[in-house]
């Protein structure tokens, strides 16, 4: 069983405001992922990490932002949420072969 | 990135093995090919991965061509838990980060 949190679960906002999706392992992973998933539609990766103060931008261009200051913890923020905005976002890690994911956050922009 | 090619459904009867095809005629020598699913409204799950050799675990078997260019996912006894959207990803040996590229996948339904 992994032990790969997201919160929140579910968000509905409003436009223009800033958010943060939380993301955190216990498992010590240094890599960690964010992908992004439309209703119905394939994952794209948006962000990753090697390890601490590392980040990259992923396949998928985004306007969200993260950060790694923890080994265990991988915010993603969106400064001014949009309408275009609203998605699935999921969070992984992994060491090896495997990458354990997040249950997700369904994010609502109104 | 090398790409792969899955049905877009497939069915199959409770308590029946389920076999879940996937073509990767542009694999090179050093990708993996790994399986993770999908339950409805949850991240995706990690199924079962290999190289070059059959592989067996507690979830499934993953069947390798001896050319590597396709795949089987074997599910021996399917149950109604196993309804899903299964990806199958090719996935060069890790020298940093594991960026998986996901397709549409297989989405199977299972009927009771």
């Amino acid at each position: 069983e992994a032990d790969i949190y997201q919160t929140p679960r579910y968000l509905v906002i409003g436009t223009g405001k800033k958010i943060t999706l939380e993301c955190s392992q216990t498992m010590g992973h240094d890599k960690m992922y964010w992908y992004q998933q439309d209703p119905g539609m394939e994952l794209h990766l948006i962000h990753y990490s090697y390890g601490v103060n590392s980040t990259e931008k992923g396949d998928l261009s985004s306007e969200s932002t993260v950060s790694r200051i923890r080994t265990e913890h991988f915010p993603l923020t969106l400064e001014s949420a949009r309408p275009s905005h609203t998605s699935q976002y999921l969070c992984a890690s992994n060491r090896g072969q495997t990458q354990y994911f997040g249950p997700g956050t369904r994010l609502l922009v109104l | 990135d090398a790409k792969t090619t899955q049905p877009n459904s497939m069915e199959s009867n409770e308590e029946e093995p389920v076999h879940l095809p996937c073509n990767h005629s542009t694999i090179s020598g050093t990708d993996y090919i790994h399986w993770y699913r999908q339950l409805p409204s949850q991240g995706p799950e990690y199924v079962i991965h290999g190289l070059t050799s059959n592989v067996n675990n507690r979830m499934a078997s993953l069947a390798i061509a001896e050319d590597r260019k396709s795949s089987t996912l074997i599910l021996h006894r399917a149950t109604l838990r196993d309804a899903a959207v299964y990806y199958c990803i090719l996935s060069p040996l890790i020298q940093g980060a594991q960026k998986l590229v996901f397709g549409q996948g297989t989405r199977l339904t299972i009927n009771p």
